[in-house]
């Protein structure tokens, strides 16, 4: 299956809000309620920040909220702080046991 | 809490094999799915397959098939990777994640990854 299509790069200032987009096809992000969310910054491993679409772990701050439209997804970094300035990976089931990721998004916070 | 620990840094020559471990503590190692995922230099996450940790089977993304072969200890809580006939593009972080329950394909807790470098 190809790769979910996310944007190279995103910015914002502090305190405004961010959308990054996730596109795939009817065949993963438009079939299944299966999105996940991931935060990265350098040198570490990533962190689940949003699962099946809309769901928060614990821990994670409500700045960060997940949607879906057809056949893509979005997260939303609300009152952009600079410790969100990282890369954000969306992956989605793609049924049959099999996932897709996306690309990834670095987001600048200027 | 739910740690996963894997092996540490690696450095092989072109053709060479290699095995990474991850070892799963904080939770019934059992219960669920590892998915191994890999990050090249400056380049975004590739997922490489999954082992279901109770029963042993795989499922390995098309590309990793034939070279790539990941097993579970249930002895001690631990899964492993290997990867054969190694190439310098091979050359990443190779990260083990659990699956964030037991019905979900989310990866809800992550491996510290283990930088393999690829060089003759």
């Amino acid at each position: 299956q190809s790769a979910l299509t996310q944007p190279p790069s995103a910015s914002g200032s502090p305190g405004q809000s961010v959308a990054i987009s996730c596109t795939g096809t009817s065949s993963d992000v438009g079939s299944y309620n299966y999105v996940s969310w991931y935060q990265q910054h350098p040198g570490k491993a990533p962190k689940l920040i949003i699962y099946e679409v809309t769901k928060r772990p614990s821990g994670v701050p409500d700045r960060f909220s997940g949607s879906k439209s057809g056949n893509t997804a979005s997260l939303t970094v609300s009152g952009l702080q600079a410790e969100d300035e990282a890369d954000y990976y969306c992956i989605s089931y793609a049924g049959s046991n099999n996932l897709v990721f996306g690309g990834g998004t670095k987001l600048t916070v200027l | 809490q739910v740690q996963l620990v894997q092996s540490g840094a690696e450095v092989r020559e072109p053709g060479a094999s290699l095995k990474v471990s991850c070892k799963a503590s904080g939770y019934t190692f059992t219960d669920y799915f590892i998915h191994w995922v890999r990050q090249a230099p400056g380049q975004g996450l590739e997922w490489m397959g999954w082992i279901n940790s109770n029963s042993g089977a795989t499922n390995y993304v098309p590309k990793f098939q034939g070279w790539v072969t990941m097993t579970r200890d249930t002895s001690i809580s631990t899964a492993y990777m290997e990867l054969s006939r190694l190439r310098s593009d091979d050359t990443a972080v190779y990260y083990c994640a659990r699956t964030r329950d037991r019905s979900s394909p989310d990866l809800g807790d992550w491996g510290q990854g283990t930088l393999v470098t690829v060089s003759s």
